[in-house]
């Protein structure tokens, strides 16, 4: 069974540029959340999404948005790119019994770089 | 508030010994308490959880410890191997949305 793979694994944008992130969920898994990494935050939620509707969302600006689709696909956009903004995006999926117990199945991550 | 931390940030340890990592947590309302693990350039990996009306699970190697008295919460690792070198994070499940946080990491680093 594949896992949750994130696309695409490295980029790097400039101040002022928007990004998309893409991730297709592990068969099957409905529920699909983002969170951004970073060595001074840690682990932060953006938002999560079940079915095409986004369940839970994160303290983030509205400059982070995101979105999933019919096949459980999900992306993530961030508009207007800050420094701040460079950090590992995580994606990750889980069965519904999953998402009430921590049972989350995360990609790789997305490396996104701002200069 | 929320807040879910650790008390370390490094631990080292000899292959063979074993590993103790604790957590900080400080939501007594939390439903379920999670370990997870990363390596490096990979994504976190889910270890294992304990429901918060329990106090003790096992799982491969692996024994989770949740003490609600002092909002504790341990992992603790048998005979460690050098695979298990790696970050590791604890996390809570909050609230009818099941909002997960995570702590900040703790990297265990283990000795040949």
């Amino acid at each position: 069974k594949a896992g949750v793979t994130q696309t695409p694994r490295y980029l790097i944008k400039t101040r002022g540029q928007q990004v998309t992130l893409s991730c297709s969920p592990i068969s099957g898994h409905r529920s699909v959340s983002w969170y951004q990494q970073t060595p001074g935050q840690g682990l932060q939620f953006l938002f999560e999404y079940f079915s095409e509707t986004q369940r839970n969302k994160g303290n983030f600006p509205g400059r982070f948005s995101g979105r999933q689709f019919s096949n459980s696909r999900s992306e993530m956009n961030v508009s207007t790119l800050e420094l701040g903004d460079s950090a590992l995006y995580l994606c990750a999926s889980s069965l519904p019994h999953g998402r009430n117990t921590g049972e989350l199945f995360f990609g790789e991550g997305s490396r996104l770089t701002v200069l | 508030g929320e807040s879910v931390g650790l008390h370390l940030p490094t631990l080292s340890v000899q292959e063979g010994d074993n590993s103790i990592i604790n957590c900080a947590y400080s939501n007594s309302a939390s439903d379920y308490f999670i370990w997870y693990k990363q390596e490096s350039g990979k994504g976190p990996q889910f270890i294992i959880d304990i429901r918060s009306n329990m106090d003790k699970r096992q799982g491969q190697r692996v024994t989770v410890l949740l003490n609600k008295t002092v909002k504790h919460l341990s992992l603790q690792i048998a005979a460690t191997q050098p695979g298990d070198s790696a970050v590791y994070f604890c996390a809570e499940i909050t609230g009818a949305n099941s909002k997960l946080t995570f702590g900040k990491g703790i990297t265990l680093s283990v000795r040949p």
